[in-house]
């Protein structure tokens, strides 16, 4: 079966602008979460959608959105980008909590702000 | 909030068995998992403990203790394709969400 699909592979914004990703998750996985990885950093929770809601938000500034659609797609936003928003944004799918499977992820949006 | 320690870096070689620790804090514990990112690569789930014991999944093993909010990754019979980084990630109650460690980076050689 399809993977989690992300796109853009790759992005180069200018600071001041805005830009939205888009994910694909696993038919099936109601689940989709978001996560930002920079070398200094890690891997840091952003948000996690289930059937259209937000469930958990990460400690981010409120530039950073999400949305999910009813066929569990989902996007994020970043506006006012920073230097500092240059990172691989990876989406992850899974059933749902409580089951223990881990998360599918994608392959990452690697945004460059410049 | 949750804090996990693990090892940067581990070299070993090709054939040999390597354990990866990782300590973590948190409250409301409900299970640790641990991932493979390869270079430039997607994160891929490798195995998960919400209770104590071991885990075997062919050439990996995972084990958990919560008394100790300690766990570990062995990955045996290692071969060059296992160099990559690995890490673990807890997951609290009520929360679907997963708190990453830093990640270590594997190293094998021939």
């Amino acid at each position: 079966k399809a993977g989690v699909t992300q796109t853009p592979r790759y992005l180069i914004k200018t600071r001041g602008q805005q830009v939205t990703l888009s994910c694909s998750p696993i038919s099936g996985h109601r689940s989709v979460s978001w996560y930002q990885q920079t070398p200094g950093q890690g891997l840091q929770f952003l948000f996690e959608y289930f059937s259209e809601t937000q469930r958990n938000k990460g400690n981010f500034p409120g530039r950073f959105s999400g949305r999910q659609f009813s066929n569990s797609r989902s996007e994020m936003n970043v506006s006012t980008l920073e230097l500092g928003d240059s990172a691989l944004y990876l989406c992850a799918s899974r059933l749902d909590r409580g089951l223990n499977y881990g998360y599918t992820f994608g392959s990452g949006t690697r945004l460059t702000v410049v | 909030g949750q804090s996990l320690e693990q090892p940067s870096e581990v070299t070993a070689v090709e054939g040999a068995i390597v354990q990866i620790n990782c300590t973590y804090q948190t409250s409301g514990f409900y299970g640790l998992s641990w991932y493979q990112q390869h270079d430039g690569g997607a994160p891929t789930f490798l195995s998960y403990n919400a209770l104590d014991g071991l885990e075997e999944t062919g050439r990996f093993s995972s084990f958990l203790s919560r008394s100790d909010s300690y766990g570990y990754l062995l990955l045996q019979e290692l071969q060059m394709k296992d160099s990559a980084s690995y890490f673990c990630a807890v997951e609290i109650s009520g929360y679907s969400t997963l708190t990453f460690g830093k990640g270590t980076m594997l190293l094998v050689s021939p």
